[in-house]
């Protein structure tokens, strides 16, 4: 159970065009999903969090008309990098919490999505 | 400030066991989850504490001391597949994820 899965797991762009990055949670509800960013060898850096049927809340430093997310469903956000450019070029990653994990807001992660930007 | 503290390495022979460490100063405490990453993929869970004590869960141990501020992750007889970063992480008062930076864990045969 609980899985979580990311599609495309690999994007190769042209600098200024736009890319979709959908995330799925399979057999579970989740209504909040989680947008993360990872650069080689650094940690994770949450960027937004995503509600269903609500506005997204982004981190500090993390424009949202660039990042637009979008929270359609119990098992469907959807993260747009508008107008990408090289340095958006990262690992980004989704994370879905199961709404019957009760205390537990174990949150469960897609595999990621490589873009890389030209 | 909220702030997590980990090793940024460890090095550990196949068939031995290493713990890892992490401690940890929030705003609040929901419980704190370890999470393994191989190189190139996505974190997956491995363990949460919220209540003080041990959890075993195969050859992997989790232990928490919330009073210290203080957990472990205990792996025993390592294998080569064990070479992973180990991210430690909060759930603050809010159920916020505050991140560790991760710990690289070395297996050598």
């Amino acid at each position: 159970g609980a899985v979580v899965s990311q599609h495309p797991s690999r994007v190769i762009c042209k600098s200024g065009t736009s890319v979709k990055i959908e995330c799925r949670s399979l057999d579970f509800q989740a209504t909040t999903m989680f947008w993360y960013r990872q650069f080689p060898k650094q940690s994770l850096m949450l960027m937004a969090t995503s509600n269903e049927g609500s506005k997204a809340t982004y981190e500090q430093g993390v424009e949202k008309d660039k990042f637009l997310i979008n929270h359609a469903s119990l098992t469907l956000s959807t993260l747009t990098v508008t107008s990408a450019h090289p340095e958006d070029s990262s690992f980004y990653i989704c994370s879905a919490r199961d709404v019957a994990g009760g205390d537990t807001d174990t949150q469960y992660f897609g595999p990621g999505t490589r873009l890389t930007v030209l | 400030g909220q702030n997590i503290d980990q090793p940024t390495e460890m090095t550990a022979t196949e068939g031995a066991i290493v713990q890892i460490n992490c401690t940890y100063q929030t705003s609040g405490f929901n419980g704190l989850f370890w999470y393994q990453q191989h190189a190139g993929e996505a974190p997956t869970f491995l363990s949460y504490n919220v209540l003080d004590g041990l959890e075993e869960k195969g050859r992997f141990s989790s232990f928490l001391s919330r009073s210290k501020g203080y957990s472990y992750l205990l792996l025993k007889e390592l294998q080569m597949k064990d070479s992973a970063s180990y991210l430690c992480a909060v759930s603050d008062s809010n159920y916020q994820l505050i991140w560790g930076a991760g710990t690289k864990l070395i297996i050598k045969p």
